[in-house]
């Protein structure tokens, strides 16, 4: 199983900074089939890149993923008060399709 | 519009049966993989499992396998979750969401609203 390390676990950050998120795999995820998910409190979870840098549809361009092998980023430029929620990444290149713990991004 | 909804709460005693639905519509229900995720109280996502529609094709996650059953029904547009006896354990919000193409390696892009199970005596 290919276990996921999300850092930081919670980010605090003031609107129309630069986030940087980052998912650590345990060993190499194929292809690369890595995804990054938005849940917002209360709400389901959000597809916003697939393929490690794809964006999903109607995703704004602040949102954009990187990286390969074992190290992957989620970036968010110009942060806005609602993207306060909680990101996680998740490898579908090896079943079972593991999620990271994830990273609270705090919004001051 | 691509929807999955979700069967309502259920509040269920240890011990008891359950079985959860999520009904797709607006594609082609049998093309798509469905999955289940679980997220217990204030954690985080887990992934249970999927299931091909189209011919009941199974994969479990180690952790779920045995302890849960993933079923279909193409008929009616439905995916299912049950349980054969309820642990205070599998007390969580339960997603199930489509992927995004029709392959079994992929992310899921929609997602059904959750449907919270809570197991007490």
């Amino acid at each position: 199983e290919i276990v996921l390390t999300q850092s930081p676990g919670t980010l605090s950050l003031s609107p129309g900074e630069r986030a940087t998120l980052s998912c650590r795999a345990s060993q190499s995820v194929s292809s690369p089939y890595l995804a990054w998910y938005q849940q917002k409190p209360g709400q389901a979870p959000r597809l916003l890149i697939y393929g490690a840098s794809s964006r999903a549809t109607g995703i704004p361009d602040r949102f954009s993923g990187s990286g390969s092998g074992t190290d992957f980023t989620l970036t968010i430029s110009r942060l806005e008060p609602e993207d306060l929620a909680v990101y996680y990444c998740q490898q579908y290149g090896g079943s079972p399709f593991t999620f990271g713990q994830g990273t609270k991004l705090e919004i001051k | 519009e691509v929807q999955l909804v979700q069967s309502g709460a259920e509040v269920k005693k240890p011990g008891e049966s359950l079985k959860i639905s999520c009904k797709g519509s607006g594609y082609s229900f049998t093309t798509y993989w469905i999955g289940w995720v679980r997220q217990m109280p204030g954690k985080g996502l887990e992934w249970m499992g999927i299931i091909y529609p189209g011919d009941s094709d199974t994969r479990y996650s180690p952790s779920f396998q045995g302890q849960v059953t993933i079923s279909a029904d193409k008929s009616i547009s439905t995916a299912y979750l049950q349980w054969s006896s309820l642990k205070a354990s599998d007390t969580a919000m339960y997603y199930c969401a489509r992927h995004r193409g029709d392959r079994s390696s992929d992310a899921f892009d929609v997602w059904g609203r959750g449907t919270m199970v809570t197991v007490s005596s």
